[in-house]
């Protein structure tokens, strides 16, 4: 079965300081998502990758999946205390019904 | 258009007694998935239904967990006879019938089940 491992597993950064968090997938993904979860609240969805070298956009968050596919990044950039929160990767299957594998998570703080 | 729909959002149960949780999927959405995040452990899935069929249980536990969507109504998690260890939250998602496209899911609050 898919497993996926994020890394790094927390981040503290300072206010308008960039960061990477990296999603790394033993199998080939075909759908890969990034959500955003706050404490105690449901996943907000950030984006949705499919296709290899695969590259969105959103305000200041950019998300990548490399041409294998099987490795995705996400970037923030000038960061905010608002863009504090857990980072969950998800993948799921060759289907677009199937249901979706989730990574560990990252967690991110960010100082003022 | 509103959103994912859960309640109850808190539930309290003693042991042995059964908690029941509801999800009403986004408007237009006809499929719905439950899925378990455990206290220091990441989101699991657990049942992936669609209108009065069970699709995929893969991630349920064979005793004591049954799943329904039916016809009218909202799709049903239900945990009979509740340990403590199914204290945890439980998140709901749904998403388009868009036939052979992908389309994220989108998840509700959440249910936080709380075993006394």
């Amino acid at each position: 079965s898919q497993e996926l491992e994020q890394s790094p597993q927390s981040l503290i950064v300072q206010e308008g300081k960039n960061l990477t968090i990296n999603c790394t997938s033993s199998k080939t993904l075909y759908g890969l998502y990034w959500y955003k979860q706050k404490y105690g609240e449901g996943l907000i969805f950030l984006m949705m990758l499919q296709k290899g070298g695969e590259e969105k956009s959103h305000e200041k968050i950019t998300a990548k999946l490399d041409e294998k596919k099987q490795q995705s990044s996400l970037h923030i950039t000038a960061s905010q205390p608002s863009h504090a929160g857990i980072y969950l990767c998800g993948a799921d299957g060759k289907t677009s019904y199937d249901k979706v594998i989730f990574g560990p998570g990252t967690s991110l703080s960010v100082i003022p | 258009n509103a959103g994912v729909m859960q309640n109850p959002r808190h539930l309290v149960r003693r042991r042995g007694q059964e908690a029941r949780l509801r999800c009403s999927p986004m408007k237009g959405h006809s499929h719905v998935y439950w899925y378990r995040q455990l206290p220091e452990e990441g989101l699991k899935f657990m049942v992936y239904l669609q209108k009065e069929n069970i699709i995929d249980e893969s991630g349920m536990p064979k005793e004591r967990f049954s799943a329904e969507f039916p016809k009218e109504g909202p799709s049903i998690l239900r945990i009979q006879q509740v340990v403590r260890g199914d204290s945890a939250a439980y998140f709901c998602a749904s998403s388009p019938n868009a036939g052979s496209l992908r389309y994220e899911q989108y998840f509700g609050p959440g249910t936080r089940l709380t075993v006394t």
